[in-house]
């Protein structure tokens, strides 16, 4: 199984509402990163998780809380968000320790959309 | 920071034609990679380049890593509508990716 999953798709929400975006991969990978994407711009690194420990936080605003709860689940729980972080939420990992190997694998997105 | 810049940022060309997008980094890199994103899709990885002045091909894709390992280069020959899409490199670190802007490819019939 080379593939990640995210949950939901699609998701609108308005500004007082929390939520939570799912990914997972059953790769045996230790590294998993969630990324923002607006249109026509290359993936913008948000958190990197590596061996369930937070080990990257891009000055990522407290609005965006990620969570690692086990080495094949990821989540980005959402409160107070604001309609200028509506994008495409990508997850991705990657296998850690292998040698040569270092390409991150790509879920399909979130594409949330605040009001 | 490392910065890597992509050119162009949009090409359209016809079916046929070839096509090609170069990245710049400001820095020495370790290694690059090249993901593609199809409309509406996500980065697919498509190739890493490890060694000065590296030349790896995958059918009619042409992926070369410069001598000084600061510039790398994608060229597609006869493009086909299934070749559009945005071609990001990407600069590897550590545990990230420094990606460019990409280039946005388009392919008329």
């Amino acid at each position: 199984d080379t593939e990640v999953t995210q949950t939901p798709k699609h998701l609108v929400m308005g500004m007082t509402n929390k939520k939570s975006l799912k990914c997972e991969q059953h790769m045996g990978h230790r590294a998993m990163y969630w990324y923002k994407q607006k249109a026509k711009k290359p993936p913008e690194l948000m958190f990197v998780y590596s061996y369930e420990k937070l080990s990257i936080n891009e000055s990522v605003p407290s609005r965006f809380s990620p969570e690692c709860p086990n080495s094949s689940l990821l989540n980005l729980h959402l409160h107070a968000l604001q309609p200028e972080d509506s994008a495409l939420y990508l997850c991705a990992s990657r296998g850690v320790g292998l040698a040569g190997k270092n390409e991150q694998f790509f879920g399909p997105g979130t594409r949330l959309t605040v009001l | 920071g490392q910065q890597v810049m992509q050119i162009p940022q949009y090409q359209h060309v016809q079916e046929g034609e070839d096509f090609t997008t170069y990245c710049n980094s400001s820095t020495t890199l370790s290694n690059i990679q090249w993901y593609k994103q199809r409309p509406g899709g996500h980065p697919v990885f498509l190739i890493q380049l490890v060694k000065s002045g590296e030349v790896k091909k995958q059918k009619r894709l042409t992926f070369q890593f410069g001598e000084a390992k600061k510039n790398s280069s994608l060229h597609i020959t006869a493009t086909q509508t299934t070749d559009v899409g945005t071609y990001f490199c990407a600069g590897s670190g550590y545990s990230t990716l420094t990606f460019g802007k990409g280039t946005m490819l388009l392919v008329s019939p």
